[in-house]
């Protein structure tokens, strides 16, 4: 597509639920990133997918989250049993694998709530 | 471990020019990045800077010193539409992994 597509844009759930988000990459871009921003925070690295290599998961912050990449484009972030301090922006990003004159171009991101 | 530092806010006036100074500390550096982003919306690429010097593109311009770990970004000309968060990022190693800033917000007055 033009651009990175994430969806939903916004989500609202429960404690202790899970939630999947997902992250659609501009076709092409081989490299995929997770990130996620709390209010007035800076953009905290979670995942990285680079091709058919293993992912890069040193930023997922407990084994609550996870992530998958299939077929080499769109990506699923889990969060297993939701926690109030889990509720951020959830941006997703993708890159061409050399990407770093280019940089990478952002989705819109998820605004996770968990009341 | 690595540590970006940019000051939290700036406040600057339409019309004049600004500098965004971004300070780190990291090894392996190999790139360092400038990314815009408004309030509620997605970071869009500014600038990136590998080697010393100063990169310009139209209204804004983008300085690295690697012997410094230091960069800034100086925008001129200042509009309205400016006013947002300005982030500084850097990747290290051979990976494509970027490390942020806390980011600077910068507010434009009239």
């Amino acid at each position: 597509g033009a651009g990175v597509s994430q969806s939903p844009s916004n989500k609202v759930t429960e404690k202790g639920k899970d939630v999947e988000l997902r992250c659609d990459p501009i076709s092409g871009h081989t490299a995929l990133y997770w990130y996620r921003q709390s209010l007035g925070q800076g953009l905290e690295f979670l995942i990285y997918f680079q091709g058919n290599s293993a992912p890069d998961k040193s930023g997922l912050p407990s084994d609550r989250f996870s992530a998958e990449r299939t077929g080499g484009s769109v990506s699923t972030l889990t969060i297993q049993r939701t926690q109030q301090e889990d509720s951020a922006v959830y941006l997703c990003a993708s890159s061409l694998a050399q990407g770093r004159s280019s940089g990478y171009t952002f989705g819109s991101g998820t605004r996770l709530t968990v009341v | 471990g690595q540590n970006i530092d940019q000051p939290t806010e700036m406040t600057a006036t339409e019309g004049a020019i600004v500098q965004i100074n971004c300070t780190y500390q990291t090894s392996g550096f190999n790139g360092l990045f400038w990314y815009q982003q408004h309030a509620g919306e997605a970071p869009t690429f500014l600038s990136y800077n590998v080697l010393d010097g100063l990169e310009e593109k139209g209204r804004f311009s983008s300085f690295l010193s690697r012997s410094k770990g230091y960069s800034y970004l100086l925008l001129k000309e200042l509009q309205m539409k400016d006013s947002a968060s300005y982030l500084c990022a850097v990747t290290t190693g051979g990976g494509n992994k970027l490390t942020f800033g806390t980011g600077t917000q910068l507010k434009v007055e009239l």
